[in-house]
């Protein structure tokens, strides 16, 4: 058990459909990332928010936003939803570690499914 | 965006040491390797990290080489439960920016 916790396990909507995915992360974690992962692809960075403040953008639609908020859980809000969008949704949160690195740990995951 | 080059997969028996090669051809100075596997759907995992030095924990040894260009992750005693994809992203060391690429990773199937 990583101490990320993810919800809903699974999301089954359609198209069009608009969803919010939640995440919590460790205890003291500052910093919250969401992946996207395909099917039998790799993960996807979509986007990374530190103590409330976006830090870092990957390849995420305009469609799709996310926040974190004073208590440090993050929201990842997909709207407008397309077939294409079904995927599973992972969350990760770090901390700044002794050698100022940032290692992630992963939470189990939204299983989006856009019909 | 950073890039790294893993083998899409590899065999493995089971007891046997599986040496997982990573390729870091545009790795800076700033910039760990990581090192993270991913069980079935499940939630990427934490194994190892290192800047220049090699590095050992309880789950596996990390070899980088003196260039920085390539790593190589060990298992020294592989057991079914290894079987993973196994990913070797970059990770900057700065304040908190974390444009992580984990690319498509290595399928390590151990075999019984």
């Amino acid at each position: 058990d990583s101490g990320v916790t993810q919800t809903p396990k699974h999301l089954i909507t359609a198209t069009g459909q608009r969803v919010t995915l939640r995440c919590s992360p460790r205890s003291g974690d500052l910093s919250v990332y969401w992946y996207q992962q395909s099917l039998d692809q790799g993960l996807q960075f979509l986007i990374q928010y530190y103590n409330g403040e976006e830090r870092a953008k990957g390849n995420i639609l305009e469609r799709f936003s996310a926040q974190q908020f004073p208590d440090l859980h993050s929201e990842l809000n997909l709207s407008s939803l397309e077939l294409g969008d079904s995927a599973l949704y992972f969350c990760a949160s770090s901390a700044r570690g002794s050698r100022g690195t940032d290692t992630q740990y992963f939470g189990p995951g939204t299983r989006l499914t856009v019909l | 965006d950073a890039k790294t080059t893993q083998p899409p997969s590899m065999d493995c028996a089971e007891g046997r040491a599986a040496n997982l090669p990573c390729n870091h051809s545009t790795i800076s100075g700033n910039e760990y390797v990581y090192w993270y596997r991913q069980i079935h759907s499940q939630g990427p995992q934490y194994i190892i990290h290192g800047l220049k030095n090699n590095e050992t924990n309880e789950m596996a040894s990390l070899i980088i080489t003196e260039d920085r260009k390539s790593s190589t992750l060990i298992l020294p005693h592989a057991t079914l439960r290894d079987t993973a994809v196994y990913y070797c992203p970059q990770t900057p060391v700065s304040g908190g920016y974390q444009k992580v690429t984990f690319g498509t990773g290595t399928k390590l199937q151990v075999i019984p």
